[in-house]
């Protein structure tokens, strides 16, 4: 079985501080892990992906996430908030044996000014 | 196309009647996912196609809900007999193929509504 759990629903942060959002992952062979963001009554996008090169991985806007093995968790970080990442944010995992993608619960960032 | 289609962008039916969803994927992609979201929640699973046939579709929640992808490209997700608790935005996807670290190309879904 693969899932992923995303602490905290809610985040909030100050403009031009750092974001921090937590996953964690439970996969029984190496996995795949995702991050989207999703802006009000819009689709999901794609931020970034680990697909078991680099486990830095650094994606668009901004946003990096590091894939820890020993941790089992691919947490989503960026240096500096801007008013305009405010949105809400999941994490996903896909396992080797399962060909469709577990997303988490969500997190909604709030970025204060 | 430029992205994934769906359409309708919102749809509100009475409960009981039957109600058919659209997906246009990207041109070229083989897989299609469907998914649903549900307020304050992530997107659950439904099914998945790889080409025309349904790979996976152990997320269907009943015999209520079916979907067909015919000819590879366009898909449908059919709902009968609808309940208030089919509401929920329907989410589609397309990936250039099931394996590996594709991530998916998502839609801006249909928003369900049955009052």
């Amino acid at each position: 079985a693969q899932s992923v759990t995303q602490l905290g629903s809610h985040v909030s942060v100050s403009e031009g501080a750092l974001v921090l959002l937590r996953c964690n992952y439970s996969s029984s062979v190496p996995p795949y892990l995702f991050w989207y963001v999703q802006y009000p009554n819009q689709g999901l996008q794609l931020l970034l992906k680990y697909t078991s090169a680099a486990t830095l991985v650094k994606g668009i806007n901004g946003f990096e996430a590091e894939f820890k093995k020993s941790e089992t968790s691919f947490h989503l970080t960026k240096p500096s908030a801007h008013m305009s990442d405010a949105a809400e944010y999941f994490c996903a995992v896909k396992s080797g044996g399962y060909q469709k993608v577990t997303f988490g619960t969500g997190t909604k960032l709030q970025v204060i000014p | 196309g430029a992205g994934v289609s769906q359409t309708p962008s919102n749809k509100v039916t009475e409960k009981g009647k039957y109600v058919e969803l659209r997906c246009d994927p990207i041109s070229g992609h083989t897989a299609l996912y469907w998914y649903r979201q549900s307020l304050g929640q992530g997107p659950e699973f439904l099914i998945y196609f790889q080409g025309t046939g349904a790979a996976d579709d152990s997320g269907l929640p009943n015999d209520r809900f079916f979907a067909v992808r015919p000819e590879g490209s366009v898909s449908t997700l059919k709902i009968q007999r609808t309940e208030r608790g089919d509401s929920a935005v329907y989410l589609c996807a397309s990936s250039p193929q099931d394996q590996g670290g594709h991530g998916y190309t998502f839609g801006s879904g249909t928003r369900l509504t049955v009052v």
